[in-house]
Formats: structure tokens, C-alpha cells, sequence
């Protein structure tokens, strides 16, 4: 079974762009996450689909990030225009649908904003 | 909302000895305790978990305990091999329906040949 995917691994970014982070979960997992970590702090919740609806995006720092998941399979994050304190690595994470189920993480896409 | 705290940042040991790491949490309706190891480069993967109703639960060479009461849980990983080295991070849950979880600030592990 293949595992979270995420692409690209680093994005190096001027800013005020934009940039488009991309996640593959596990198949038929219908939850998916993104968290962040910035400069070696907690890894920190963004947002939450189930399928294609976004559950919780609570954790979302402000409307410069869009998140997207299309029919209910892979997901973007978009950040536009990008700010220096956007840089940090950013992980979706997937699990099956129901209680208490384990939360696989990707390797992360790393962004560094100059 | 949660808070989970984390100690301590950086831990050294020798290979062979045990390792001990630390986490509080602050939402008492809170019940489901992960430990994730992340290597250098790679994503966070769990390593061992624990619910509420348990005090707690060991795999080989790795046990965690929880003390609901004080709100707080531990991880211990004994007789420590190099390749134990890496970031490792606790985290918190609510019950019920798939939730966010909520990270402490990690630990870096080194053990020391």
C-alpha cells in the first residue's frame, strides 16, 4: 500500500507569489489533514477534509491559504500572495473514516519564503 | 482548545541505556495520546499510541503510560540503539469522530555508540 504522498518536496519562493502545495492520501482514506511546523516549533493543525467537505479549518492562519480537495481524492494547498512567516514545513496527513483511526503523515513539502 | 507540553527539547544517552520523555496536557476530555519518531527528512510516523482506558501499553522496546488524573503521559524506550536517534513528538486527541491532533514542541533524541 503506497503511502502519503506530497509534492513538491521544497519550494523555494520570492515573497508575494504564490505557491500550490499538493497531497496524495492513502487510498480510500476518506480523512486528510495538513499541520504545519515553523522554525522547529509543534507541528500545528491547519485543516481537516472529510472526503471533499472541510470539516474543521480552524487552524487556518488566514485567507491567503486556500485548501482544496478535489472529489474527494488528492488535495492543494494554495498560499498566495506567499509571506516570510509562511515558511516552515507543511505535512498532510490521512486515516481511515471512523474513531480513533492512526494518522499516517507524508514527508512533508518544505517552503522557505525569502 | 488543547495544549500539549513537552519535555525535554534535546536528550542524549548513551546506546543501551533508556530514554525517557515527557508530555502534559490540558483538555481533560482529551483521550487519545500518539508518539510519533520523525527522521531527518521524512514525515512523522507513529510509533505507539494510547487511549484513555489504558494505563499502559508497551511494544518491544517502547511503552508509554498515562496518568489521566495528572494529565500527563510518557513515552520510554529501552536498551536505546543508535538508530533510535530522531525528532520525537507527542500529541493529543479529543474522543469520538477523526480530530486534529494537537503536538507538543518535541523532543531530539541522540544516543550516543
Amino acid at each position: 500500500e503506497a503511502g502519503v504522498t506530497q509534492f513538491p518536496s521544497h519550494s523555494v519562493i520570492e515573497k508575494g507569489q504564490t505557491v500550490t502545495l499538493r497531497c496524495d492520501p492513502i487510498s480510500g482514506h476518506d480523512n486528510l489533514y495538513w499541520y504545519r511546523r515553523v522554525m522547529g516549533k509543534e507541528i500545528k493543525f491547519l485543516l481537516h477534509f472529510v472526503k471533499e467537505s472541510k470539516q474543521d479549518e480552524s487552524g487556518m492562519p488566514n485567507n491567503r491559504f486556500l485548501a482544496e480537495r478535489t472529489g474527494g481524492t488528492y488535495s492543494t494547498l494554495k498560499v498566495q500572495p506567499a509571506e516570510l512567516e509562511d515558511s516552515g514545513v507543511y505535512f498532510c496527513a490521512s486515516s481511515h473514516a471512523g474513531f480513533g483511526e492512526t494518522q499516517y503523515f507524508g514527508p512533508g513539502t518544505r517552503l522557505l519564503v525569502l | 482548545g488543547e495544549n500539549v507540553e513537552q519535555h525535554p527539547s534535546t536528550l542524549s544517552v548513551q546506546e543501551g541505556d533508556s530514554a525517557v520523555i515527557k508530555c502534559t496536557y490540558s483538555d481533560s476530555a482529551s483521550n487519545y495520546f500518539p508518539w510519533y519518531k520523525q527522521e531527518l527528512g521524512k514525515g512523522p510516523q507513529l510509533i505507539i499510541d494510547i487511549r484513555s482506558n489504558v494505563g499502559e501499553k508497551k511494544d518491544q522496546r517502547i511503552a508509554v503510560t498515562l496518568n489521566k488524573t495528572a494529565k500527563h503521559f510518557s513515552l520510554h524506550i529501552t536498551e536505546t540503539q543508535p538508530e533510535d536517534s530522531a525528532v520525537y513528538f507527542c500529541a493529543g486527541s479529543g474522543w469520538g469522530s477523526a480530530r486534529q491532533l494537537t503536538f507538543g514542541s518535541g523532543t531530539q533524541l541522540t544516543v550516543l555508540p
